[in-house]
C-alpha cells in the first residue's frame, strides 16, 4: 500500500465550479501535508501547506485536514481554465523532512 | 531569480554513459532534496542533505547513483552506467531549516537511448 493515495482522475469540471480533490495517508505519524500543482512538462509548485486539523483557506484554494480519518482534501473554488493541471498531495512524518507523494489527480477545467 | 535552479534542463544520453546533474538551492536553505518522477507518478524521494551532510538515501538509489553537496551549497547527482530505466525527470528541492515546505527546481529530464 502506498503511503499517500489520491482519488483517481481525471477530474473534469466546468469553469466556475468547485473542484474537489481527495487524499488519504497510511502513516499516522504524518504531521505535515502539502498540495502541489504541476502543469504538463513542468515541475511541482507548492500551493498549500496544512499542519493541523481543520480548514485553511488561501484565495480560491481551501485545504482540509482530518488526522483522525487520515484524510486531506483540496477545494478549488471558481475553477478557471488556468487551474487545469495535475495536483499532487504529499505528506511528511513529524521527525522527517522527506515527502511522500501521491500519484496525482489531473484536473481539467472546461471553458 | 532566487528560486531553485537545475542544469541541464534536458539530457539525452546513450545507455552505459555517465551523466551528472547540478542543483543550486534557494540561498539560505540548508536542506536539499533529490526526487525522481516518471510519467503518471508522483515524485519519489532519492536522497537529502542537511548542509553538506547526506542524511538519508532511498533504497531506490542504487550504487550507480551518487550525490554530493560540497560546502553545503550546490549539489550534484551522478548516474553511472545509465540504463533505459533511468529515464525520468530528476527534481531537486530545497527547504529552510525547521520548515518542511519544499520548493522545487525546474527539473532535469533524462532520456537514455
Amino acid at each position: 500500500q502506498k503511503e499517500v493515495e489520491q482519488n483517481s482522475g481525471p477530474l473534469s469540471v466546468p469553469e466556475g465550479a468547485i473542484a474537489s480533490l481527495n487524499c488519504t495517508y497510511s502513516d499516522r505519524g504524518s504531521q505535515s501535508f502539502f498540495w502541489y500543482r504541476q502543469y504538463s512538462g513542468k515541475s511541482p509548485e507548492l500551493i498549500m501547506s496544512i499542519y493541523s486539523n481543520g480548514d485553511k483557506e488561501d484565495g480560491r484554494f481551501t485545504a482540509q485536514l482530518n488526522k483522525a480519518s487520515q484524510y486531506v482534501s483540496l477545494l478549488i473554488r471558481d475553477s478557471q481554465p488556468s487551474d487545469s493541471a495535475t495536483y499532487l498531495c504529499a505528506g511528511a512524518l513529524s521527525n522527517d523532512y522527506k515527502l511522500s507523494f501521491g500519484a496525482g489527480t489531473t484536473v481539467t477545467v472546461r471553458a | 531569480d532566487t528560486g531553485v535552479s537545475q542544469n541541464p534542463r534536458h539530457k539525452i544520453t546513450k545507455r552505459g554513459q555517465n551523466v551528472t546533474f547540478r542543483c543550486d538551492p534557494i540561498s539560505e536553505h540548508n536542506r536539499l532534496y533529490w526526487y525522481r518522477q516518471t510519467l503518471g507518478q508522483g515524485p519519489e524521494f532519492l536522497t537529502y542533505f542537511q548542509n553538506e551532510a547526506q542524511l538519508e538515501k532511498s533504497r531506490l538509489l542504487s550504487d550507480r547513483f551518487s550525490a554530493e553537496r560540497p560546502k553545503g551549497s550546490f549539489s550534484t547527482l551522478e548516474i553511472q552506467r545509465t540504463e533505459q530505466g533511468d529515464s525520468a525527470m530528476y527534481l531537486c528541492a530545497s527547504s529552510y531549516r525547521g520548515n518542511t515546505e519544499a520548493f522545487f527546481g525546474q527539473g532535469t529530464r533524462l532520456t537514455v537511448v
